[in-house]
């Protein structure tokens, strides 16, 4: 158990539906990833979290946005879902830019 | 940028040796090692500093060649358990984790 939890562990949902993903990290650690993982695919980063701003973007879709809250927990909204959204989505968290701890994941199905 | 791993893929039988090599294109801090099973989680490993430190998990280890900028992880007397996708992360020091492309590692009694 990484200290890394996310919520929910599956969603199903429609194409053009909106859903949000949620993440807490572990206690302590300010930054939080998000990364996609296609099947059989590496690690897509999407946009990284520290402290409530954010610090870096990667690939992440104009119809994907984040947010981390006071509390630090963070939260991943995706709109207008297509069926090449579906995928693993991970959350990670480190106490500054290192080692990085994953949560279980969401495995979102578009349909 | 991104960390080139290599091999993409290997198989091997239960109890050979392994070894996967993550390189990068500009000087590194730090290489961190993860092996993730299929439908789980990265999980960590190890974190290699440079200084060519060589460090040990089990069967499991690696080293960081500084001159080089890259980093081999060495599997030794394969397990079953060994299988999975393992995935290396550069660290620059002053930017986010970078991840391989990974390797994925078939272990067969």
């Amino acid at each position: 158990d990484s200290g890394v939890t996310q919520t929910p562990k599956h969603l199903i949902t429609a194409t053009g539906q909106r859903v949000t993903l949620r993440c807490s990290p572990r206690s302590g650690d300010l930054s939080v990833y998000w990364y996609q993982q296609s099947l059989d695919q590496g690690l897509q980063f999407l946009i990284q979290y520290y402290n409530g701003e954010e610090r870096a973007k990667g690939n992440i879709l104009e119809r994907f946005s984040a947010q981390q809250f006071p509390d630090l927990h963070s939260e991943l909204n995706l709109s207008s879902l297509e069926l090449g959204d579906s995928a693993l989505y991970f959350c990670a968290s480190s106490v500054s830019e290192g080692t990085q701890y994953f949560g279980p994941g969401t495995r979102l199905l578009v349909l | 940028q991104q960390p080139v791993q290599s091999p993409q893929a290997v198989i091997l039988r239960e109890g050979e040796d392994a070894v996967i090599n993550c390189s990068s294109s500009k000087a590194l801090y730090s290489v961190h090692w993860y092996r993730q099973k299929h439908g789980e989680a990265p999980v960590f490993l190890m974190i290699l500093l440079k200084g060519g430190e060589q460090k040990g998990h089990e069967k499991i280890s690696a080293s960081f060649n500084e001159k080089k900028q890259q980093s081999s992880l060495y599997l030794t007397a394969s397990q079953l358990s060994y299988s999975g996708t393992y995935f290396c992360g550069t660290w620059y020091g002053n930017e986010k984790l970078t991840f391989g492309t990974g390797t994925r590692l078939t272990i067969i009694p």
